[in-house]
């Protein structure tokens, strides 16, 4: 069966340090992937998505850049961190044989 | 743009009873999806319940039901024989197949308190 892990589950990064959330999907290949962003109380706002190996598309400009360096890793990452990068980043995948996107466990980034 | 709107911020149901959650979308498209999520406390997002626009019959997963009226633009998220697990909040999202990207967007969520 097809599962999703992200880590570190829980992070806090003072302002200015680098940042890197990954994500892997296992028992699929060639998913869509996705990172979505959730502030406090809020929705979700999608940041990046990934068709296929080396293909990104940033949704919002921001502080944020993502990469996929393997077919089933998803990499968000940033040099210097912000007090508004601060959220619940959640990765999620696309199986391309059905139209269901499921999330991973969800990472809590604290900037201080 | 998708837009998703959710106008119940907020809900409470006694246990063992049924609470429908609403949403409207708006989209000038015809091939397009509806989903509703869970979230719990913890922050994971649970998938539940699928509808395709071309599907004639309303989703169902145990549980919960979609009722959905296209002509409407509405997707309602039925809930019957609430449980305490129940309690989250609950987010309907859509998606266009025009692009093959499958990305959600989201409305802004409800919260559901189930009560004993």
């Amino acid at each position: 069966s097809q599962t999703i892990h992200q880590w570190p589950a829980t992070l806090v990064q003072p302002v200015g340090s680098p940042l890197s959330l990954e994500c892997t999907v296992e028992g699929t290949s060639n998913p869509n992937l996705y990172w979505y962003r959730q502030a406090a109380g809020r929705g979700l706002q999608l940041l990046f998505y990934s068709v296929g190996i080396g293909q990104i598309s940033s949704e919002v400009p921001q502080n944020l850049s993502a990469s996929r360096p393997q077919d089933r890793q998803f990499i968000l990452s940033s040099k210097k961190l912000l007090l508004s990068d601060s959220g619940f980043y959640l990765c999620a995948w696309r199986d391309n044989s059905g139209n269901t996107i499921y999330f991973g466990e969800g990472s809590w980034l604290t900037v201080v | 743009a998708q837009k998703i709107t959710q106008t119940q911020p907020g809900m409470f149901v006694q246990e063992k009873e049924a609470v429908t959650l609403d949403c409207t979308y708006d989209t000038s498209d015809q091939s397009y999806g509806l989903f509703w999520y869970k979230q719990p406390s913890s922050g994971e997002m649970i998938f539940l319940i699928y509808q395709g626009s071309y599907d004639e019959q309303n989703a169902t997963e145990g549980r919960y039901s979609l009722n959905f009226q296209k002509a409407r633009k509405s997707a309602n998220l039925v809930i019957s024989a609430s449980q305490l697990g129940d309690s989250a909040m609950y987010f309907c999202a859509m998606t266009h197949f025009a692009y093959n990207d499958y990305k959600l967007s989201f409305g802004a969520g409800t919260t559901v308190t189930v009560r004993a």
